[in-house]
């Protein structure tokens, strides 16, 4: 039963244009999303997170969108760069435990 | 600020041996995550402590898995006898009391033969 979804396992994405990598999720008790980075052989890396209570969060060049009606919730990466090309993990916090998505591994292609 | 780190990197076993992880995670996180990553999932939550209690454990095959975290700071997961379906990543993160955030140490990548 995966309670958060990445159904896209990859993504390639033209350098300088937008990245969007989408997640679904099934709990509505989720009360924080956030999505992790990871290269080979690296542990993940926090990248950017959301609470539920808002519907938006900017980091630089990287925006994260959450429907909460929909349950869904996505990262954007504008414009893209050669070091973006990494596995993106979504993930879901319930009583400081977080779930993983499966991942989407991004390329960045030149 | 140093990052979470582990030991070993890497590690090659035959099944039915054990084997042990050790972490250190950033100065003052209270609380500690164990990991299992399998090639093409994400990590799996398989202990957490909090200072030294285990706070959730439901996910650990407890049979063969056992991890410790006696003076509240280092930790040790622990595998016997290992089983082939054990090869993984094994991941330990740490999270700052009140803080959604955790930090991974880079794994260690079990292969069992």
């Amino acid at each position: 039963d995966q309670q958060v979804k990445q159904n896209s396992p990859s993504l390639s994405v033209q350098e300088g244009r937008i990245s969007i990598l989408n997640c679904d999720y099934t709990n509505s008790m989720f009360d924080y999303f956030l999505w992790y980075k990871k290269y080979p052989a690296e542990g993940p890396t926090f990248l950017i997170s959301i609470s539920s209570i808002k519907d938006k969060n900017e980091d630089g060049r990287f925006t994260v969108f959450l429907n909460k009606s929909a349950k869904h919730l996505s990262l954007h990466i504008v414009p893209s760069q050669p070091g973006d090309s990494a596995v993106y993990f979504c993930a879901a916090n319930r009583d400081d435990k977080i779930i993983f998505g499966k991942g989407t591994r991004l390329h960045i292609l030149p | 600020e140093a990052g979470v780190a582990q030991s070993p990197r890497y590690k090659i076993i035959e099944k039915r041996q054990s084997v042990a992880f050790w972490c250190n995670p950033i100065s003052g996180h209270a609380t500690l995550y164990w990991y299992q990553q399998i090639l093409g999932q994400g990590p799996k939550l398989l202990i957490q402590f909090q200072n030294n209690g285990v706070v959730d454990d439901s996910q650990l095959p407890k049979d063969r898995f056992s991890a410790e975290r006696l003076k509240g700071v280092d930790s040790t997961l622990k595998i016997q006898p290992a089983k082939l379906e054990d090869s993984a990543v094994y991941l330990c993160a740490s999270r700052l009391n009140g803080a959604y955030e955790q930090y991974f140490g880079p794994g260690t990548r079990l292969t069992v033969t």
